[in-house]
C-alpha cells in the first residue's frame, strides 16, 4: 500500500506570495492533518479534516487555512508569506477519527521563504 | 490536553536496552499513550500505544503504571538506527464526534553510540 505522499518537497517563495502543498493520504484513510514543524517550535497542529470536514484548528493566522477533497487528497494554503513560515509542512492520515488510530505521515514539504 | 515531560537526550551505545520515560501528570480518563519516531527531515513514525500495564510490539515496550501519570518506552538492543527523536504524546478518544491533534512535545534526541 503507498504511503502518505506529499508534493512539492521542496518550495522557495518570496515573502508576499502564496503556497499550495498538496498531500495524498494512504487510500482508504478519510482524515488528514497538517503540522508545521520548525526549529524552535517543534511540531505544531496546524489542522485536521474527516470527510471533508474541517474538525479541529491550531493556533495559526488565518493565512493558514485548508481544504480536502472528496477523494481525501488534501491541499493547505498559506497566503501572503513571512519570513517565519519557512518550515517543514508535515501531512498525515488516519484511518479513523480519533486518537487512538495510528496516523502515518508524509515525508514532509520543505518551504522556504526569502 | 494532557501535557508532557521527557528529557531531552540521551546517549547510549549499541546492544544496549533503553529506556525513556515520559511523565504525564494530568493524564485524563480516556487518553491514551503514544509514542512516535522521527529521523532528520522525516515524518514521524507510530512506534507503540497503550492505555494501561504493558504493551508490547516488534520494536518496542511500553509501560504504564497503574496510576498512569507516567510511560516508560523501551527500546531492546539499539542500533545505531535507532537515533532518533522520540516522542511521547498523550491524547483522547472521542471517537465520531470529534478528534483532537496529536500534541508534540519537545520529544527525546537518542543519540546511539557503537
Amino acid at each position: 500500500k503507498a504511503g502518505v505522499t506529499q508534493t512539492p518537497r521542496y518550495l522557495i517563495k518570496t515573502r508576499g506570495q502564496q503556497v499550495t502543498l498538496s498531500c495524498s493520504p494512504i487510500s482508504g484513510h478519510r482524515s488528514v492533518s497538517w503540522y508545521q514543524q520548525t526549529p524552535g517550535q517543534g511540531l505544531q497542529f496546524l489542522f485536521e479534516y474527516f470527510s471533508e470536514t474541517q474538525r479541529n484548528k491550531g493556533n495559526f493566522p488565518g493565512r493558514f487555512s485548508g481544504r480536502q477533497f472528496s477523494n481525501s487528497r488534501s491541499e493547505m494554503n498559506v497566503s501572503t508569506l513571512e519570513l517565519g513560515d519557512s518550515a517543514l509542512y508535515l501531512c498525515a492520515s488516519s484511518s479513523g477519527p480519533d486518537g487512538t488510530y495510528e496516523q502515518y505521515f508524509g515525508p514532509g514539504t520543505r518551504l522556504t521563504v526569502t | 490536553l494532557a501535557k508532557t515531560t521527557q528529557p531531552i537526550s540521551m546517549d547510549s551505545y549499541e546492544g544496549q536496552e533503553v529506556n525513556i520515560t515520559c511523565s504525564h501528570n494530568n493524564i485524563a480518563t480516556n487518553d491514551y499513550i503514544t509514542w512516535y519516531q522521527q529521523f532528520p527531515s522525516q515524518g514521524p513514525r507510530f512506534i507503540i500505544q497503550g492505555y494501561k500495564t504493558k504493551v508490547t510490539n516488534e520494536v518496542a515496550s511500553l509501560f504504564i503504571p497503574a496510576d498512569r501519570k507516567s510511560s516508560t518506552l523501551s527500546l531492546p538492543r539499539v542500533s545505531l538506527s535507532d537515533t532518533a527523536v522520540y516522542y511521547c504524546l498523550v491524547g483522547d478518544m472521542l471517537g465520531a464526534t470529534g478528534r483532537r491533534a496529536l500534541t508534540f512535545g519537545s520529544g527525546t534526541r537518542l543519540q546511539v553510540q557503537p
